[in-house]
């Protein structure tokens, strides 16, 4: 059971806007900034989003975050193929004194 | 450019002692950066175990605390995990990562990450 609460799974056609929640506490996204990170299988997690609504350089700016209250958002708009990965968010939470995962959740573009 | 490398064995035996180590190429261990390991189960999420600074303060995983010792090398720019009392649970990918302090706050470096399981 993961501190912070994905949707397994979510998915899109091509083009469409779709949007991954991540639900915590007040112990962590309230207090804490936000990360999302995208994992393709077989491979190391890819920082996405950082400090909630951030891009690293060369993320396209289709992806975007957002966080309110205890809960914090990853949008992903003009959905393609190639977005077809798996997304975790992530945060500190003071209560643990540690970095918290989401369970994640399987993006699929049908 | 920066580069983060893991070893060490891919078998270890219920109730031995797990042992990894991460090299890091391009980047001085030094600078101010805490250096972690994260682990996912097969077909499973992350899990943060713990990270070091180069002065060897650390911070572990309250549920994991038990059995994790971390170490860091800088004469050779890498540093290690040691997961005592190992069970078929501990069985993962463990991952390396930089969690940048200057820019993002977060794990922006990967190592490719090396499958430990515990068997006999």
């Amino acid at each position: 059971q993961s501190v912070l609460t994905q949707p397994p799974s979510a998915s899109g056609t091509p083009g469409q806007r779709v949007t991954i929640s991540c639900s915590g506490s007040y112990y962590n996204i309230e207090t804490n900034p936000v990360n999302w990170y995208l994992q393709f299988p077989g491979t190391a997690p890819k920082l996405l989003i950082y400090s909630n609504s951030q891009r690293p350089s060369g993320v396209p700016d289709r992806f975007s975050g957002s966080k309110s209250g205890a809960s914090a958002s990853l949008a992903i708009s003009g959905l393609l193929s190639e977005d077809e990965a798996d997304y975790y968010c992530a945060t500190w939470d003071d209560s643990l004194t540690g970095w918290v995962f989401g369970g994640g959740t399987k993006l699929t573009v049908l | 450019q920066v580069q983060l490398q893991e070893s060490g064995p891919g078998l270890v035996k219920p109730s031995d002692t797990l042992s990894l180590t991460c090299a890091v190429s391009g980047y001085s261990i030094n600078n101010n950066n805490w250096w972690g390991w994260i682990r996912q189960p097969p077909g499973k999420g992350l899990e943060w175990i713990g990270y070091i600074y180069y002065t060897a303060s650390t911070y572990y995983s309250p549920s994991l605390k038990s059995r994790v010792t971390m170490s860091v090398d800088t004469s050779k720019n890498q540093f290690s995990l040691k997961l005592s009392s190992v069970t078929a649970v501990d069985t993962a990918v463990y991952y390396c990562a930089r969690k940048d302090e200057q820019d993002y706050n977060a794990f922006d470096i990967w190592g490719q990450g090396t499958m430990v399981t515990v068997s006999s």
